[in-house]
């Protein structure tokens, strides 16, 4: 069983500044993938990074970059240069690497992007 | 490269109603996965088709029942609704059930009143 914990309900950023997202999980698989969602009003989930857990090296797209300490079972996001766009809904999620694994999601954190 | 589309966008139904709702996945996706998620939180895993059979399945009562189609398109069936059934659904769709690429569509919004 995994399950994902994230524990600030509510983040603010002032625009063009850095934020960070918190995220907690916990899973008995070895081999796992973590993921950071994005759901805008539009209510669809879109991925906006991935991390493999065999990889040592932290995921980046663009302004967004992950902090993962495996031993510490920490994901955070990192979002760079903030943008009015970037204010959503974010949450965090695990898979095992098992075929039909499905996605566990934490709790979600509101990000407000302020002008 | 058409995303995951769901059907209706949204939907009021009264207690003890039946509701369908259907997704059609992304084009060259063959597996379906549906996540209800109540106002406030985070999805929860309802199912997963693949092969037009239930592959898996999630805490949720046998009055929450699916179907996939041979053009893997899927349909979600929920029975005798509850007032606490009023959520989003989400429909998820990926490649020989792979864990890694998940494409969503923007849900169905059921009220149960």
């Amino acid at each position: 069983a995994q399950t994902v914990t994230q524990s600030q309900p509510e983040m603010s950023v002032q625009e063009a500044e850095t934020v960070t997202l918190s995220c907690t999980y916990d899973t008995s698989e070895s081999d796992y993938y973590l993921f950071w969602y994005k759901q805008p009003p539009s209510r669809q989930m879109i991925l906006v990074i991935r991390q493999e857990a065999y990889k040592q090296q932290n995921a980046t797209e663009n302004r967004f970059s992950v902090n993962f300490q495996k031993a510490a079972k920490s994901f955070s996001l990192k979002i760079s240069d903030s943008q009015l766009g970037d204010a959503a809904m974010y949450f965090c999620a695990s898979a095992a690497n098992n075929a039909g694994n499905m996605l566990t999601f934490g709790g979600g954190t509101r990000l407000m992007v302020k002008p | 490269d058409a995303g995951v589309t769901q059907s209706p966008t949204h939907l009021i139904k009264t207690r003890g109603q039946q509701v369908t709702l259907r997704c059609s996945p992304k084009s060259g996706h063959d597996t379906v996965s549906w996540y209800q998620q109540a106002l406030g939180q985070g999805p929860q895993f309802i199912f997963q088709y693949y092969e037009e059979e239930e592959r898996q399945r999630g805490n949720f009562p046998d009055r929450f029942s699916g179907h996939q189609f041979p053009n893997y398109s899927s349909e979600l069936n929920v029975n005798a609704l509850l007032l606490g059934d009023s959520a989003l659904y989400l429909c998820a769709s990926s490649l020989r059930r792979a864990s890694y690429g998940y494409t969503f569509g923007s849900g169905t919004r059921l009220t149960v009143v």
